[in-house]
């Protein structure tokens, strides 16, 4: 058990809705990320917060959004939903922004399906 | 932008023996760290063993070992006495030591373990 929580677990879900995938960090840690993993596109680091800050942005599309709240939860989400948006969502945490012991630890993932 | 890549989409190897996952990474940055995280079946994704650039030595966690070549830029994996809990995808990952924390990874390998 890394210590970081995701909820849902499963998400079964139609075209054009919208949902929330919703992170708890590890005890400690400032830094929350979000990766999408899919078939055709792999791992793939969407955005990260720190401290409820937006830090960094990767592949993340427009129809995405996240925000990290004071009590460092984080919450991503997704709309106008699309088949291909259908992956696994891991979030991650690590204790600050950058260098020496930064290490991530990952969140089960929430499993999204889009019919 | 850096890439990762594994050139070995599945491998095999007997309980008992021993097995070397490969990666190489494309960077012009000299400081930076290098990552393989196990993901089973249940998908979680697991750190195994972190290696950071400016240590010459090879890291080690039991039965894991790595073998990193900064010039080269290959960092491969090692895993001795394989067991049976060992199946799994393997990533390799790469995280700069600048301007945020965002792993980048490879397209993993499967590891396959036959008893």
């Amino acid at each position: 058990d890394s210590g970081v929580t995701q909820t849902p677990k499963h998400l079964i879900t139609a075209t054009g809705q919208r949902v929330t995938l919703r992170c708890s960090p590890r005890s400690g840690d400032l830094s929350v990320y979000w990766y999408q993993q899919s078939l055709d596109q792999g791992l793939q680091f969407l955005i990260q917060y720190y401290n409820g800050e937006e830090r960094a942005k990767g592949n993340i599309l427009e129809r995405f959004s996240a925000q990290q709240f004071p009590d460092l939860h984080s919450e991503l989400n997704l709309s106008s939903l699309e088949l291909g948006d259908s992956a696994l969502y891991f979030c991650a945490s690590s204790a600050g922004t950058s260098g020496g012991q930064e290490t991530q630890y990952f969140g089960p993932g929430t499993r999204l399906l889009v019919l | 932008a850096q890439t990762v890549t594994q050139s070995q989409p599945e491998m095999s190897v007997q309980e008992a023996e021993t097995v070397t996952l490969s990666c190489t990474y494309d960077t012009s940055e000299s400081d930076y760290y290098l990552f393989w995280y196990k993901q089973p079946p249940s998908r979680q994704m697991i750190l195994v063993i972190r290696q950071e650039a400016y240590k010459q030595q090879n890291a080690t966690e039991n039965r894991f070992s790595v073998n990193f070549q900064k010039a080269a830029k290959s960092f491969s994996l090692k895993i001795s006495d394989s067991q049976l809990g060992d199946a799994a995808m393997y990533f390799c990952a790469y995280r700069s030591s600048q301007g945020g924390n965002k792993l980048v990874f490879g397209a993993g390998t499967i590891l396959r373990v036959k008893s």
